[in-house]
């Protein structure tokens, strides 16, 4: 049974660009979250999302950052025009309903150059 | 706001020796509190969750307790292959919301 899967687990993007971000949950759960960790900080939380819902985006930034969870296919977590600040490791979870475990899956570690 | 602090930040024991990892949290309604373990340059994975105080679980060679106000991770004997982060985290109520409040984590090595 696979893990949650995230793609790619590199990415280098040069200031300005975009950066986008796949997670393919565990089979059987429809709950997925994405979470940033920082150098020397924790694991903050970003975006909550079902099948098609975006459920609660509290701890997203404003702006330059969306994320969706479409019918068919992965999550997609899009950084628009990145800066240095967006360097970071950003991992996703999943499980099965809510107020149950989250499994996470390796992360993805962006560096903006 | 909700918190999570834990401690200490590192920590270094000698093989066998065993010990305790703190959190204590501040949260204005606990729905869940969760251990897991973060090695280097790889996702948290997932060892426990508690849910009301006195309540205790248990893996090998750790153990999770949990009061009113704080949660503790015994390691008992612990082995080299114990050494990673040990991550807290929470879950407080509130409608919708079903994201994860994180400690920074204690940083455990353990010289064999």
């Amino acid at each position: 049974n696979a893990g949650v899967m995230q793609n790619p687990r590199h990415l280098v993007r040069r200031r300005g660009q975009e950066a986008r971000l796949r997670c393919s949950p565990m089979k059987g759960h429809s709950h997925v979250y994405w979470y940033r960790q920082l150098p020397e900080e924790g694991l903050k939380f970003m975006v909550y999302l079902q099948k098609e819902n975006i459920i609660d985006e509290s701890g997203m930034p404003k702006e330059r950052f969306s994320a969706e969870f479409p019918k068919e296919g992965p999550s997609i977590l899009r950084i628009q025009q990145v800066v240095r600040g967006d360097s970071a490791a950003y991992f996703c979870a999943s499980s099965p309903t809510s107020n149950y475990e989250q499994y996470f899956g390796p992360g993805t570690r962006l560096t903006v150059t | 706001e909700d918190q999570v602090t834990q401690s200490p930040e590192a920590l270094r024991l000698q093989e066998g020796e065993s010990s305790s990892l703190n959190c204590s949290y501040t949260v204005s309604g606990l729905r869940g509190l969760f251990w897991y373990r973060q090695d280097p340059g790889k996702g948290p994975e997932f060892l426990f969750t508690l849910y009301s105080a006195g309540e205790e679980k248990e893996k090998e060679r750790l153990k999770a307790t949990l009061t009113k106000k704080e949660s503790f991770l015994h390691i008992t004997a612990p082995k080299p292959e114990d050494s990673a982060t040990y991550l807290c985290a929470v879950r407080v109520r509130g409608g919708g919301a079903d994201g994860l409040t994180f400690g920074k984590g204690t940083h455990l090595i353990i010289q064999p």
